[in-house]
């Protein structure tokens, strides 16, 4: 088993940046690969990006390359994972999610909710 | 970027009905998809990975299938506890993409 933890809400001012954790416990063997998913109120699911630090790779969704950063602590088993998000404005309100595969199971962190308001 | 059109957008049923939802790629993704739930308020759970194999303690009720550029997912009689969002992702190609969502209401 495997749970994700992430920090805390985050109220922003436009043009500010956001930084959200994400810190998977359970198999403490394994490199888990992160993804990044983000939700504004009332819409749907949109992927973000994700990093598979055993590989030094990152991927990002083209709506955000620029603007997002994400990464992962350098121990041997990467634990933990970073989502940087920067020129906040209004219209990146949303819950933030991360979520990672162990195995064929699917887990996802209990979401992080940035409002960028002035 | 590939696209994932869902269809319908949106969904009225019964409980005990049988209803199907579909995701279409807009290039071939083999069996690259997963299938999500979102009830208001929860996280997204995963139904289906790989386009058909049901996640350890899903319901047999649910069902996915397809692959190239059509899948499909199906529930076989709707209880109470399925009306919600769901939403499907493909994972061959990046950026993973989601489909726009199917609401699925209470008629």
């Amino acid at each position: 088993q495997v749970q994700l933890v992430q920090s805390g809400a985050e109220v922003k001012n436009p043009g500010s940046s956001v930084k959200v954790s994400c810190k998977a416990s359970g198999d403490s063997f394994t490199s888990y690969i992160f993804t990044w998913v983000r939700q504004a109120p009332g819409q749907g699911l949109e992927w973000m990006g994700r990093i598979i630090p055993s590989l030094g790779t990152v991927n990002y969704a083209q709506k955000f390359q620029g603007r997002v950063t994400i990464t992962a602590d350098k121990s041997t088993t990467s634990r933990t994972a970073y989502m940087e998000l920067t020129s906040l404005r209004s219209e990146d309100t949303a819950m933030y999610y991360c979520e990672t595969d162990w195995g064929n199971f699917n887990f996802w962190g209990q979401g992080t909710l940035v409002t960028v308001s002035s | 970027d590939i696209q994932m059109t869902q269809s319908p957008s949106s969904l009225s049923a019964s409980v005990g009905d049988r209803v199907t939802i579909t995701c279409r790629a807009s290039q071939g993704i083999r069996n690259d998809l997963g299938w999500y739930q979102q009830r208001p308020g929860e996280t997204p759970k995963r139904l289906i990975y790989a386009a058909s194999s049901l996640q350890s303690g899903v319901p047999s009720r649910f069902s996915g299938s397809g692959s190239g550029t059509e899948f499909t997912l199906t529930i076989s009689s709707l209880q109470p506890e399925d009306f919600a969002t769901y939403y499907c992702l493909q994972h061959n190609t990046y950026p993973h993409t989601f489909g726009q969502g199917t609401k699925l209401e209470i008629k």
